[in-house]
């Protein structure tokens, strides 16, 4: 089954500066990667995805790309704010296994631990 | 659009109890997940239903779990007897369910956090 590896666990940076998530997935059938933001006590929230035909996505302050050659992608997050503390998981999914009758689960990283100082 | 709804939002049980979890998805899809969430950890999906069919149970831990979702929409988890291992946030999730339709993400519902002492 797939594996998801994410790194680092903890991360602190000062606010303004550039905050980078790294992930790598061992299926490469995968084709779906996307990355939650969960802050303590609520429910992840989807913040950005990318799929296999795309190399790099970015949404205003969030980017992600993609390296399906190395089978890693990475969260890019620029001009961090106090807000944007939060543990945030990768995961990956194929979502092709839907036509065939498979499931298209999501594999979820460990979690990084994003702190934004003052 | 109304979220996942997810009750209760928390509960303790002692081992050996049993408990059940409710899940209702957002209106009109088609797939639902059950994934378990330990402290620490990022969530691990328990069971995926395409309608009111079992699509992958692989990591449902079938001698004390079981799911069902009778009529296609809400769906129930249940646990008997609990373990102490069981402590965790029990996340329900839904999606269109078709590779075609966007959007395909997973949203979450806000969970159940579940203690067994």
């Amino acid at each position: 089954g797939e594996n998801v590896e994410q790194h680092p666990s903890t991360l602190s940076v000062q606010e303004g500066d550039s905050a980078v998530i790294k992930c790598t997935y061992s299926d490469s059938a995968s084709n779906y990667f996307p990355w939650y933001k969960q802050e303590l006590g609520k429910r992840p929230q989807l913040i950005i995805d990318i799929r296999s035909n795309v190399g790099e996505k970015k949404d205003q302050r969030i980017a992600v790309t993609l390296n399906k050659t190395a089978k890693h992608f990475s969260l890019h997050i620029t001009e961090t704010q106090p807000e944007d503390s939060a543990v945030y998981f990768c995961a990956a999914s194929n979502r092709r296994r839907i036509l065939t009758g498979g499931g298209n689960k999501l594999t979820f990283g460990t979690g990084t631990q994003l702190k934004v100082e003052l | 659009e109304a979220g996942v709804a997810q009750s209760p939002r928390y509960k303790i049980i002692e081992k050996r109890q049993s408990v059940a979890f409710w899940c209702n998805p957002i209106s009109g899809h088609a797939t639902l997940y059950w994934y378990q969430q330990i402290l620490g950890q990022g969530p691990k999906l328990l069971i995926q239903f395409q309608n009111n069919g079992v699509v992958d149970d692989s990591q449902l831990p079938k001698d004390r779990f079981s799911a069902e979702r009778l009529k296609g929409v809400d769906s129930t988890l249940k646990i008997q007897p609990a373990k102490l291992e069981d402590s965790a946030v029990y996340l329900c999730a839904s999606s269109l369910g078709t590779i075609l339709a966007k959007p395909y993400e997973q949203y979450f519902g806000p969970g159940t956090r579940l203690t067994v002492t």
